[in-house]
């Protein structure tokens, strides 16, 4: 089974470009979520989907935007990317209740 | 808000000892808890959760954690440690839709 599918797996942009992770979950999954990694800070919660059609920020939106395209599909936009986007980004997704989260492998992007 | 908390950044540990990897929470009404793992270059993969129950929730490659109510911990647990479990764990506890997650405990196991 694929799980949690995030494309690109590397990406090096200039400060001011733009680009789009995207991400893919077969299970059917209702909620989806973007995260990004920094080195000792953990992981923190950019955008969530807790159902398709619906989006919602979480701890550190600004500078990013999400499209939930449906039920499989969770992108993560940056408009104008900076140096402080620098991270790894995960995709995440969770069927509901007291289900886990399940991740992707990680999107590991680099702005000059 | 809900939290947790890793107090320690970095666990060493010889292989064949007990390992113990800690974690505090913050929440209003019942907690759901979670661990789980990264190896390097890797996504997180899920060890276990506490929902509801037994305090002692066992969970993948003979891992388990203790839920402890009165002092608000759940910490992660294995008898015997292998140089393979050498990784990053983190705690995570869930509100509602959100998941938050402490800042990691790195694991070495020294063979």
């Amino acid at each position: 089974n694929a799980g949690v599918t995030q494309t690109p797996k590397f990406q090096v942009l200039k400060t001011g470009q733009s680009m789009t992770l995207q991400c893919a979950q077969d299970m059917n999954h209702n909620s989806m979520y973007w995260y990004r990694q920094d080195p000792g800070m953990g992981l923190r919660l950019i955008y969530y989907s807790a159902s398709e059609g619906t989006t919602d920020k979480g701890e550190v939106p600004n500078g990013y935007n999400v499209s939930r395209l449906n039920k499989r599909e969770f992108s993560l936009r940056l408009e104008s990317a900076a140096p402080s986007q620098t991270s790894v980004y995960f995709c995440a997704s969770n069927r509901g209740g007291t289900g886990e989260l399940f991740f992707g492998e990680g999107s590991r992007l680099t702005v000059l | 808000a809900q939290s947790v908390a890793q107090p320690e950044d970095q666990v060493n540990v010889a292989e064949g000892n007990p390992l113990t990897v800690k974690c505090t929470y913050s929440v209003s009404g019942n907690p759901y808890l979670f661990w789980y793992v990264q190896y390097p270059n890797r996504g997180l993969q899920f060890l276990l959760k506490y929902i509801t129950g037994d305090n002692l929730v066992k969970g993948s490659y003979g891992f388990e954690a203790e839920f402890n109510k009165s002092q608000t911990s759940f910490h992660l647990k294995k008898p015997s440690a292998l140089v393979s479990d050498s990784a990053l764990y983190f705690c995570a506890v869930r509100d509602g839709n959100q998941f938050y997650f402490g800042t990691g405990t790195s694991l070495t196991v020294i063979p």
